[in-house]
């Protein structure tokens, strides 16, 4: 049953750390997304990459947060320093899309997310 | 950009059938899609739609309206396990997947 393995599955720490979000998308599978979830925003997509390369990263705080994938095993999202409004769900979901924009084919699979608490 | 509407919460009865819309304005389509979310868990996948028209699965069947930027989930024969959230998604250009903000549904005997 393959699916994506986000780590850590929590994590709280205090204002000013730094947080690394590891995700281990699907083997085959060539876009790979972050997402944060919060009740007040919903799901708010932070970027995404297809083939490794990043393709939209215009929803994440570029100031604080980088996004990269140094292996089509291995997609990492970093907070550096983390703030108390960074508090959210993380999901990572990967997915086979292509650039003709089939749909069919861009169905994700979501990790089971990584809830981080900045204090 | 993508504006994607939904109804905040909807509530229904055991055995009913729910009609969960969704309207959309975006800058490039390539067909949209409805997830479940249980609370606590991770979105799965429930159907597409790319085409007009009905996609039947099951209980669940979505809709989708091109020219008026429309769709909507019908979920039959309510079971209590259906109470989630229903997220609508619109795959842009370049496969990117945006997400609206959820209707939650509670389902009551």
């Amino acid at each position: 049953d393959a699916r994506v393995t986000q780590t850590p599955r929590h994590k709280v720490t205090e204002m000013g750390q730094e947080v690394t979000m590891r995700c281990q998308p699907i083997l085959g599978h060539n876009t790979v997304f972050w997402y944060r979830q919060t009740m007040m925003q919903g799901l708010e997509l932070l970027a995404y990459f297809r083939n490794r390369a990043p393709l939209d990263d215009s929803g994440m705080p570029k100031d604080r947060f980088s996004a990269e994938m140094p292996d089509a095993t291995l997609a990492t999202l970093k907070i550096q320093p983390s703030e108390p409004r960074d508090s959210a769900v993380y999901f990572c979901a990967s997915g086979l899309g292509t650039s003709g924009g089939n749909s069919g084919a861009n169905v994700l699979t979501f990790g089971a997310g990584s809830r981080l608490t900045v204090l | 950009g993508q504006n994607i509407d939904q109804p905040t919460e909807m509530t229904a009865t055991e055995g009913a059938i729910v009609q969960i819309n969704c309207t959309y304005q975006t800058s490039g389509f390539n067909g949209l899609f409805w997830y479940q979310q249980h609370a606590g868990e991770a979105p799965t996948f429930l159907s597409y739609n790319v085409l007009d028209g009905l996609e039947e699965k099951g209980r669940f069947s979505s809709f989708l309206s091109r020219s008026k930027g429309y769709s909507y989930l019908l979920l039959k024969e309510l079971q209590m396990k259906d109470s989630a959230s229903y997220l609508c998604a619109v795959n842009g250009t370049a496969s990117k997947l945006t997400f609206g903000t959820g209707t939650r549904l509670q389902v009551t005997l």
